[in-house]
């Protein structure tokens, strides 16, 4: 068990749609990382927040958006759903940058599996 | 764009074998560079990484080589165990204070016995 907790652990729903996947981080870790699995696309880095503030970018699409709370846990917001979205959805979490020339463990949580029907 | 590629996509290895994934990159501003081990249904663990300055990194069975002027790195597990038999993803990450991590496609890994 990383420590890390995500809900739901399942997630069906229709084309059009909007869903929220949330992440619980690490206690004690400030950064949340989002990642998207897909069999064709393999595991994505899609965005990351240090202690409420977005910190690095990846291949985010414009109908997908995150935030992190004051609380630290996270919240991944997709909408407009298409079926291409299906994929496992995880979360990852770290201490924090430790600046340039350093870097510490990202521990993934169970992840999210979405199907888009 | 995939700046991170890794072979083979399969791989099935007699128990006690070496087991030797492979990949290769292609944007010099990577500076760190972790194996992480994935069983179905769980996410992904880091299993070992290495930075450039080194070329070689050994934890127990497994052990990173990395070839800087090549840039190309390899994870060996060496007696390959049926509990090793997992997905593992090589990443790489780039120095810039920061931790986006940019992964392989997963090599699935099979020990029989």
């Amino acid at each position: 068990d990383s420590g890390v907790t995500q809900t739901p652990k399942h997630l069906i729903t229709a084309t059009g749609q909007r869903v929220t996947l949330r992440c619980s981080p690490r206690s004690g870790d400030l950064s949340v990382y989002w990642y998207q699995q897909s069999l064709d696309q393999g595991l994505q880095f899609l965005i990351q927040y240090y202690n409420g503030e977005e910190r690095a970018k990846g291949n985010i699409l414009e109908r997908f958006s995150a935030q992190q709370f004051p609380d630290l846990h996270s919240e991944l917001n997709l909408s407009s759903l298409e079926l291409g979205d299906s994929a496992l959805y995880f979360c990852a979490s770290s201490v924090g940058p430790l600046g340039a020339g350093n870097y510490n463990e990202q521990f993934f949580g169970p992840g999210t599996r979405l199907t888009v029907l | 764009q995939q700046q991170v590629k890794q072979s083979p996509q399969s791989l099935i290895v007699q128990k006690g074998g070496i087991s030797i994934i492979n990949c290769a990159y292609e944007n010099t501003a990577f500076d760190y560079f972790p194996w992480y081990q994935q069983f179905p249904g769980k996410g992904p663990a880091l299993l070992i990484a290495i930075r450039p300055d080194v070329s070689e990194k050994k934890e127990g069975r497994f052990t990173i080589s990395f070839n800087k002027s090549a840039k190309q790195f390899s994870l060996h597990i060496m007696d390959s165990q049926p509990g090793d038999s997992a997905t593992y993803f090589c990443a790489a990450s780039p120095d810039l204070g920061n931790e986006k991590l940019t992964f392989g496609t997963g090599t699935r890994l099979t020990i029989i016995p």
